[in-house]
């Protein structure tokens, strides 16, 4: 079974500076995707970033960046310049073949 | 934002009733899953369709199941509620065939449902 794991389970950040939150993951599989979503207060699941496994370039997306490391299994997300709206639980996720496997999630605190 | 939905957002059912969930979509994307969230695991499967009639259990599929008679709708049903059945539920739908895709799924409000 493929598993994600999360070792942080709140991390806070004070606005405009860079926060890096952890991310391991395991399978089996060499063809895969890995996904951070951002759920703020509202419930409401986001999508931040993707990664397809067999892209060895890191993804960016404006503000969030990954080190995507897959001989290690890593796969963390930097945030920069952080603004108080990056206030939320951020989820790793693993795809492969239908199975999503989701962390137990980093809360993240944005101090002003 | 992806045009998807939930119905109803918040329900209140008692222990041994029968409860569905319906999810719609506006998108035509060919696959549709059920989650859902509970405190420290993050979300986890439940059951998933990959087209009409086509459907597939997930992690955590016993107590549930699920049917797709259009495009743009999956049921999720709970013959019996549980008090353990209490969660939020989550619907995301996904269609890796479209060009620039790559498996990633767009969720719904969720529905918070409580079973006491």
């Amino acid at each position: 079974a493929q598993t994600v794991t999360q070792s942080q389970p709140e991390m806070s950040v004070q606005e405009a500076e860079t926060v890096t939150l952890s991310c391991t993951y395991d399978t089996s599989e060499s063809d895969y995707y890995l996904f951070w979503y951002k759920q703020p207060p509202s419930r409401q699941m986001i999508l931040v970033i993707r990664q397809e496994a067999y892209k060895q370039q890191n993804a960016t997306e404006n503000r969030f960046s990954v080190n995507f490391q897959k001989a290690a299994k890593s796969f963390s997300l930097k945030i920069s310049d952080s603004q108080l709206g990056d206030a939320a639980m951020y989820f790793c996720t693993l795809y492969n073949n239908n199975d999503m496997r989701f962390g137990a999630g980093t809360r993240l605190t944005v101090k002003p | 934002d992806a045009g998807i939905t939930q119905s109803p957002r918040h329900k209140v059912t008692e222990t041994g009733t029968p409860v569905t969930l319906r999810c719609h979509q506006t998108e035509n994307h060919r696959y549709m899953y059920w989650y859902r969230q509970d405190p420290g695991h993050g979300l986890r499967l439940i059951h998933y369709s990959y087209g009409v009639k086509d459907t597939d259990k997930g992690e955590v599929s016993d107590g549930y199941s699920v049917s797709r008679s259009k495009t743009e709708d999956f049921l999720l049903t709970l013959e019996s509620a549980t008090s353990s059945q209490t969660s939020v539920y989550f619907c995301a739908i996904s269609d890796p065939g479209l060009a620039g895709a790559s498996y990633e799924q767009y969720f719904g409000p969720g529905t918070r449902l409580t079973v006491t």
